[in-house]
Formats: C-alpha cells, sequence, structure tokens
C-alpha cells in the first residue's frame, strides 16, 4: 500500500509570496494528481503528472519519479489560492485495492 | 457542458438505515469513482467503475456497494448505516479508468453529505 506524506500541514502566507507544498511516496506510481478543495467541499483537478513538469498559470507541478517526489509551486499568490491542496497517487501495480491514495492535505492561507 | 452532478447533496439517515446516492458523470465520459471524505480519515477511495464493471475497490466494508449503468451514470449504496459513515461522499468522473494517461484526469461533483444519527 501507498504511503503518501504532504508537507507542510498547515501554510500562511502574504499575497505575492512564492508557495512551495511537497508530496512523497512509497511505492512507483503510474500517475499522481494535485487537487484543490474550497470550503464547502468541492473539489478541482489541477494537474495529473506522470513524469517531468506541467504549467498552468500561476501554478507549477513538478514530479521526480526517481526519488517519488512532487511539488506544487503557487507563484505571486493571492488570497483566492487559499484552499487545502491534496495530493493523490495511483499505485504502479494498478489493480485490485489500490485506487487512488491520497495525502491528508495542505491547508493553505494567503493573507491580503 | 454541464459538469459532474451528486443527488442528493444533503441528506440526514438514522443508524440501521439504507441510502443510495446517485453520480450523473460529465457526458461522454466512462469512468466514475467514488470517494469518502471525513475530518478524521481524509479522502478515501471506496470505487472505481469502467463501462458497468468495478476496476477496483478501496479497503471498505460489505456494507458499500456500487454499480455503473450502461448511460455510465453510477450509484452507491450503504446499508446498515453506522454513526461512522457520516462524511461527504464524492464521485468523480473520466473519460478513460484514472491514472491512464491525460485522459484519466478526474472532474469532481460538489458531494453528497451524509450525516448518520
Amino acid at each position: 500500500k501507498n504511503e503518501v506524506e504532504q508537507s507542510p500541514q498547515n501554510l500562511t502566507a502574504q499575497e505575492g509570496e512564492f508557495i512551495t507544498i511537497n508530496c512523497s511516496y512509497s511505492v512507483g506510481i503510474s500517475a499522481l494528481h494535485w487537487l484543490q478543495q474550497h470550503p464547502g467541499g468541492g473539489i478541482v483537478s489541477l494537474f495529473m503528472l506522470s513524469s517531468g513538469k506541467k504549467k498552468h498559470g500561476r501554478l507549477i507541478a513538478t514530479i521526480n519519479i526517481q526519488e517519488k517526489h512532487s511539488s506544487l509551486h503557487i507563484t505571486a499568490s493571492h488570497p483566492r489560492d487559499s484552499a487545502v491542496y491534496i495530493c493523490a497517487v495511483r499505485s504502479q501495480s494498478g489493480g485490485g485495492a489500490d485506487g487512488l491514495t491520497f495525502g491528508k492535505g495542505t491547508h493553505l492561507i494567503i493573507q491580503p | 457542458k454541464a459538469g459532474v452532478t451528486q443527488t442528493p447533496r444533503y441528506l440526514i439517515k438514522t443508524r440501521g438505515q439504507q441510502v443510495t446516492l446517485s453520480c450523473s458523470p460529465i457526458s461522454g465520459h466512462r469512468s466514475v469513482s467514488w470517494y469518502q471524505q471525513t475530518p478524521g480519515q481524509g479522502l478515501q477511495f471506496l470505487f472505481e467503475y469502467f463501462s458497468e464493471t468495478q476496476r477496483n475497490k478501496g479497503n471498505f466494508p460489505g456494507r458499500f456497494s456500487g454499480r455503473q449503468f450502461s448511460n455510465s451514470r453510477s450509484e452507491m449504496n450503504v446499508s446498515t448505516l453506522e454513526l461512522g459513515d457520516s462524511a461527504l461522499y464524492l464521485c468523480a468522473s473520466s473519460l478513460r479508468p484514472m491514472g491512464i494517461s491525460v485522459t484519466g484526469e478526474l472532474f469532481f461533483g460538489e458531494g453528497s453529505r451524509l450525516t448518520v444519527l
């Protein structure tokens, strides 16, 4: 079973700061998802990665398969980025009871 | 393009009852997966369906079951409800089974919030 660790658990920063959220996992994966959840519950998929780096607007996600590590970066952070960010992985073995395994999330607050 | 629709959004049940939740995926999406979210355990995978077949099942008791219809709509059922089943139940749809290439990107519904008294 894959173990997914996220850090930090909580992060408070000032508007405009560069934000980094980290995710480490224990077993080889076929894909890694970064998700964003705002208060009230709705979840939005930000990225799905299997290698390299992806960029969308002010968000950048990277993954290092050898080190079993991924990072989510937010440039020029804004109060509307305040949310919980969740890392989820699908183990390489694929089938059976694996499905997706989730990290516990990083609660990000951006202050004006 | 309509998003993922979950019904009902909120419901209250008592212990021992059963509940059925519904998920309508984005048009053209054939994969539906279900998740339970609680403050203590966070997000946990329940099961995934693709083309009416269950592909994967998480580590939940047999009281949790699901199915997918030919139009890709999916239902999950929880029988003999327990207090610990109180949670937000989320479903997500994708073009193909999750985790497989870019077409495995997930689109989530708003969730069904179940309270068991």
